[in-house]
């Protein structure tokens, strides 16, 4: 598709387990970024690509939180060892140019930890 | 102080009312802004950059005050396809493209 493409769409995991969340930008875009939105708030800045560089990582809540980007396109955000308070919309965006442009959201990867 | 703050409402407007969504940022050295709105259980959509000297679409006018540190949104008429969430967003010069939402403000038009 043309658009900015999250999978899984939905995941619930045990609290201690491991979860993988994928985000595929849209062609040509050279920033990605992640975000996460809980329940009722607003978005939370997590980390921001531009290119396979991670610029800023400041988002990042704890050390078990992780993500990578290869080949300039796909983007991986891993958890680990999952936590309650980890349940949340994590959201994907790639943007053309990585400056201050507009940025195309994915439909979310909806995390529930039991 | 959150970097970027908003009244997160809810604004309960009839249709056809005029209403106004204020948003004020921490630091000076933002450069860029935007408006954003996200419908419910939706990703969040651009809705409109923000430029110094005020710019307006349609019903929509967005305003900045830089010496104040706030931006505005005012949405003329509104219509029941206005109901959803709007978000201020503002890149900081020195934080590269990095963007950050402020937590919304829900508007609810009602018939």
């Amino acid at each position: 598709g043309a658009g900015v493409s999250q999978s899984p769409s939905n995941k619930v995991t045990e609290k201690g387990k491991d979860v993988e969340l994928r985000c595929d930008p849209i062609s040509g875009h050279t920033a990605l970024y992640w975000y996460r939105q809980s329940l009722g708030q607003g978005l939370e800045f997590l980390i921001y690509f531009q290119g396979n560089s991670a610029p800023d990582k400041s988002g990042l809540p704890s050390d078990r939180f992780s993500a990578e980007r290869t080949g300039g396109s796909v983007s991986t955000l891993t958890i680990q060892r999952t936590q309650q308070e980890d349940s949340a919309v994590y959201l994907c965006a790639s943007s053309f140019t990585g400056g201050p442009g507009e940025l195309f959201f994915g439909e979310g990867s909806r995390l529930t930890v039991l | 102080r959150k970097e970027v703050e908003q009244d997160p409402g809810p604004f309960n407007v009839p249709e056809g009312a005029t209403v106004a969504f204020n948003c004020t940022y921490s630091n000076s050295a933002s450069q860029s802004f935007f408006w954003y709105r996200q419908d419910c259980r939706k990703e969040p959509k651009l809705l409109m950059s923000v430029y110094s000297s005020g710019n307006e679409d349609g019903r929509f006018t967005a305003q900045l005050n830089r010496a104040s540190q706030y931006i505005s949104l005012l949405i003329r008429d509104s219509k029941l396809s206005d109901s959803a969430t709007y978000l201020c967003v503002v890149n900081i010069y020195n934080q590269g493209g990095k963007l950050i939402f402020g937590q919304g403000t829900e508007l609810s038009v009602k018939p």
